[in-house]
């Protein structure tokens, strides 16, 4: 069966900082890839998807960034964490036909 | 444009009473609809889906949706709820390509005793 692993699971980092989150998921091959940010008491904001090694599409213009290296990680990075980067970070998998998406845990990033 | 529309961003029910949350889309083909739980601090599971076939599907938790294409709408339903579907829900609609997938703003559920 697939799974999704999300690390870390809580961060607490001063502004200016760099970030780098990481998803990575078993079991599937060749999946779409999707990071997610939840705002508190707001809903899912897309950032970024990807649907292939190398291919990252951006969402929303902001000081984050993607990659995915390989085939099942994908990696939410940052030169300079802003206040307003705090949230909820969510990694998802889609596939399959109907591309149903599939979330892991989560990382609760708090910027100070 | 692609949309989907949770008109009820809080909802109290008592435990055993029945539950319906609304959900309302737009989309340009045949939606993929979904619905998503996510309990405080974790990630969304997936609790139910529709693609095509009989409008009435049966979820996970004892849940189910009816979808109505006349109405464009995609409602959950649970006939007797517990404490623990205290959580918020999403409903999403997607298609068959990588980034056609639109979420709700999600339904929080608060269940009293």
């Amino acid at each position: 069966s697939q799974t999704i692993h999300q690390w870390p699971a809580t961060l607490v980092q001063p502004v200016g900082s760099p970030l780098s989150l990481e998803c990575t998921v078993e079991g599937t091959s060749n999946p779409n890839l999707y990071w997610y940010r939840q705002a508190a008491g707001r809903g899912l904001q897309l950032l970024f998807y990807s649907v292939g090694i190398g291919q990252i599409s951006s969402e929303v213009p902001q000081n984050l960034s993607a990659s995915r290296p390989q085939d099942r990680q994908f990696i939410l990075s940052s030169k300079k964490l802003l206040l307003s980067d705090s949230g909820f970070y969510l990694c998802a998998w889609g596939g399959g036909f109907y591309n149903e998406q599939f979330f892991g845990p989560g990382t609760r990033l708090t910027v100070l | 444009a692609q949309s989907v529309t949770q008109p009820d961003i809080h909802i109290t029910v008592s435990e055993g009473a029945s539950l319906e949350l609304r959900c309302n889309y737009s989309y340009g083909a045949t939606p993929y609809l979904f619905w998503y739980v996510q309990s405080p601090g974790q990630g969304l599971q997936l609790l139910l889906k529709y693609f095509s076939g009989d409008t009435l599907v049966q979820g996970i938790k004892g849940f189910e949706a009816e979808f109505k294409r006349s109405q464009s709408s995609f409602n959950l339903r649970k006939p007797s709820v517990h404490w623990s579907d205290a959580a918020e829900y999403f409903c999403a609609v997607g298609g068959n390509t990588g980034n056609q997938f639109y979420f709700g703003t999600g339904t929080s559920l608060t269940v009293i005793p």
